[in-house]
């Protein structure tokens, strides 16, 4: 099992451009969520989904959309690149429910200029 | 709204030595509590994690207490080793969906 895979890496975007982050994962775990982080403010939750066709808003989701066609995937999209969207950003799946490990992949490294 | 509180943010210790990270959190219904090593330029990974309903839980070095009712809860790992050092995030659960609030994190270093 891969787990969770994110792409890219690695990502340069210029002001007011859109893009959209990969997330996909092979556990066939209902529970996937974004989120970012920033030097000393820890994770911060952007969006989450429950299962397929059902997303919903965490902490911080505003510059950001995500849909879930499917259990496996989950992307998201900067519909226009701000300076302060530059950050590390993490999807993570969890089993579902409560009280579960959250796994979460490799990370992408967004610099918006 | 709900938010979890993570001291120290920096922590230097010898090598040998124990290391205590402390959390609260703010939300009475949370009732899962994990604990997430990240290593530098990698993601984080889940070291151990606490239910409401256990007071304590130990693996090997590492160790997770849990107050309920003042709300906070600690790590604890004893006799370090330099590839302890990492930064170390605690987590609460909130809302009916299980989502995670993270703390902001506690940089060790352990010092050969």
């Amino acid at each position: 099992n891969a787990g969770v895979t994110q792409t890219p890496k690695f990502q340069v975007l210029k002001t007011g451009q859109s893009m959209t982050l990969q997330c996909a994962q092979d556990m066939n775990h209902e529970y996937m969520s974004w989120y970012r982080q920033d030097p000393g403010m820890g994770l911060r939750l952007i969006h989450y989904s429950v299962g397929a066709g059902i997303t919903d808003q965490g902490e911080v989701p505003n510059g950001y959309n995500v849909s879930r066609s499917t259990t496996e995937d989950f992307p998201l999209r900067l519909l226009s690149a701000a300076p302060s969207q530059t950050s590390v950003y993490f999807c993570a799946s969890t089993k579902g429910g409560m009280n579960t490990e959250a796994f979460f992949g490799q990370g992408t490294r967004l610099t918006v200029v | 709204g709900e938010n979890v509180e993570q001291h120290p943010s920096t922590l230097s210790v010898q090598e040998g030595d124990s290391a205590v990270i402390k959390c609260t959190y703010s939300d009475s219904a949370s009732n899962y509590f994990p604990w997430y090593k990240q290593e530098l330029g990698k993601r984080p990974q889940l070291i151990i994690d606490i239910r409401s309903n256990v007071g304590e839980k130990k693996d090997q070095r590492i160790a997770v207490t849990l107050n309920k009712t003042a709300k906070h809860f600690s790590l604890h790992i004893t006799e370090t080793q330099p590839e302890d050092s990492a930064v170390y995030f605690c987590a609460a659960s909130i809302g009916s969906q299980g989502n995670l609030i993270f703390g902001k994190g506690t940089k060790l270093s352990v010092k050969p």
